[in-house]
């Protein structure tokens, strides 16, 4: 079965630069999840979408923004990167049709330098 | 605010052996229930979830949870344990959000499973 796709696995990036994180989730599902994991913690949600609108929104820095396309792929841009921005970040998807989990890609891990 | 507690940080395990992992959540309202297993560097795999209805649940791997409302608990269990099983283990709740399923996860902070040969 289709899973939720992460591009890229793996970024590194510098201080003060631009990353962008794409994900595309499973087909037919219409909401998006966005969750940071730093290292030895528990994930911790960003933002969600729901057909292309932003539905919720968490602990997710100001440099931080993202969207959810017509494609319902959603993208996460991250500027002025800090180095506290390291750290693996998920995203997931689900269906609003019933009672539908949240499933998971496997994440982008993203480094800074 | 809503939390979710899971007591053990790291459990060590013999092969073949039961186990138990804890997960108390404090909400006012029963939220939806999920444990989630993390092998490391991997992104995070569904292994049950609990939306309403019978309160035993069964999910991938062998696995299975209870949720107990007047303990605000659902711990996840399994009889017998494989090596493969050596994870970290997230418990997370979901508050439903009126008519669409748009609620965010809020997790433990996870429990670290070693299993010994």
């Amino acid at each position: 079965a289709a899973g939720v796709i992460q591009s890229p696995r793996h970024l590194i990036k510098e201080k003060r630069e631009t990353a962008t994180l794409k994900c595309y989730p499973i087909p037919r599902h219409d909401t998006v999840y966005w969750y940071q994991q730093g290292p030895g913690q528990d994930p911790q949600f960003l933002i969600s979408f729901y057909e292309k609108m932003q539905s919720d929104k968490g602990s997710i820095p100001d440099r931080f923004s993202a969207q959810q396309f017509s494609d319902y792929h959603s993208e996460l841009n991250m500027s002025s990167l800090e180095l506290g921005d390291s750290a693996l970040y998920f995203c997931a998807s689900s269906s609003s049709t019933g009672n539908q989990p949240q499933h998971f890609g496997d994440g982008t891990r993203l480094s800074i330098l | 605010a809503q939390s979710v507690t899971q007591p053990d940080i790291h459990i060590t395990v013999s092969e073949g052996a039961s186990l138990e992992l804890r997960c108390n959540y404090s909400y006012g309202a029963t939220p939806y229930l999920f444990w989630y297993v993390q092998s490391p560097g991997q992104g995070l795999q569904l292994l049950l979830k609990y939306f309403s209805g019978d309160t035993l649940v069964q999910g991938i791997k062998g696995f299975e949870a209870e949720f107990k409302r007047s303990q605000s608990s659902f711990n996840l269990r399994k009889p017998s344990v494989h090596w493969s099983d050596a994870a970290e283990y997230f418990c997370a709740v979901e508050i439903y959000a009126g008519g669409t399923s748009y609620g965010k996860l809020t997790f433990g902070q996870g429990t670290i499973l070693t299993v010994h040969p």
